[in-house]
């Protein structure tokens, strides 16, 4: 079966502190990997995705993320955060095209 | 703004009642998928339309259905409504049939079931 973990419920960082939300996947076949975000009371946005191609992938609002085909991961990353960045993060995977299947997501907290 | 329009934002009803949720997708987009969004259960997969057809099938109860229209609006309906329907219903269009691109998100409606 496809799943997708994010193993931090929540992480918190400091204001222009490097961040890291971490995701990890199982899914048969090619992965097609994504992060969106959600702020309060809004609708998912997409931030990135990896199809194919290089391991790095970047994305809106500075952040990016690398895949790591051994360790079946896909972590998000931005070198400096803001405060604004607070919010609701999912990792979702469509294996081989087929449906999204979404993480649990991680609340991330940059604290001021 | 992602485009995508869901009616009504928030509603309120009793046990046992049904309800309509409105979604008009992203002009130009052919898919329509329907989420329902908890705390205890995150972002569940209801179920895809693409270009009127049904297309894959998730986590959807028999007491909910749904169906995507010729103007390509859809509607997501629930019926004897129970406590535990209590969430936010997403409703999210895209190009393509396939999942491969992007997702463009509503703003959601919030159904409370007292």
């Amino acid at each position: 079966a496809q799943s997708v973990a994010q193993p931090e419920d929540q992480v918190n960082v400091a204001e222009r502190n490097p961040l890291t939300v971490k995701c990890t996947y199982s899914v048969s076949g090619n992965p097609y990997l994504f992060w969106y975000v959600q702020y309060p009371n809004r609708g998912l946005q997409f931030l990135l995705k990896y199809i194919t191609g290089d391991n790095l992938v970047k994305g809106s609002y500075g952040f990016e993320a690398e895949f790591n085909k051994s360790q079946t991961s896909f972590h998000l990353k931005k070198p400096s955060a803001l405060v604004s960045d607070s919010a609701l993060y999912f990792c979702a995977v469509t294996p081989g095209g087929q449906n999204f299947v979404f993480g649990p997501g991680t609340r991330l907290s940059v604290l001021p | 703004d992602s485009g995508v329009t869901q009616t009504p934002k928030h509603l309120i009803t009793a046990t046992g009642q049904r309800v309509t949720l409105r979604c008009s997708p992203r002009s130009g987009d052919l898919s329509v998928y329907w989420y329902q969004q908890s705390l205890d259960q995150g972002l569940q997969f209801l179920i895809q339309y693409y270009n009127g057809e049904e297309r894959a099938k998730g986590n959807i109860l028999e007491r909910f259905s749904a169906q995507q229209f010729p103007d390509l609006h859809s509607e997501l309906n629930l019926s004897s409504l129970e406590l535990g329907d209590s969430a936010l219903y997403f409703c999210a269009s895209s190009v393509e049939g396939l999942a491969l691109g992007e997702l463009f998100f509503g703003e959601g409606s919030r159904l409370t079931v007292l």
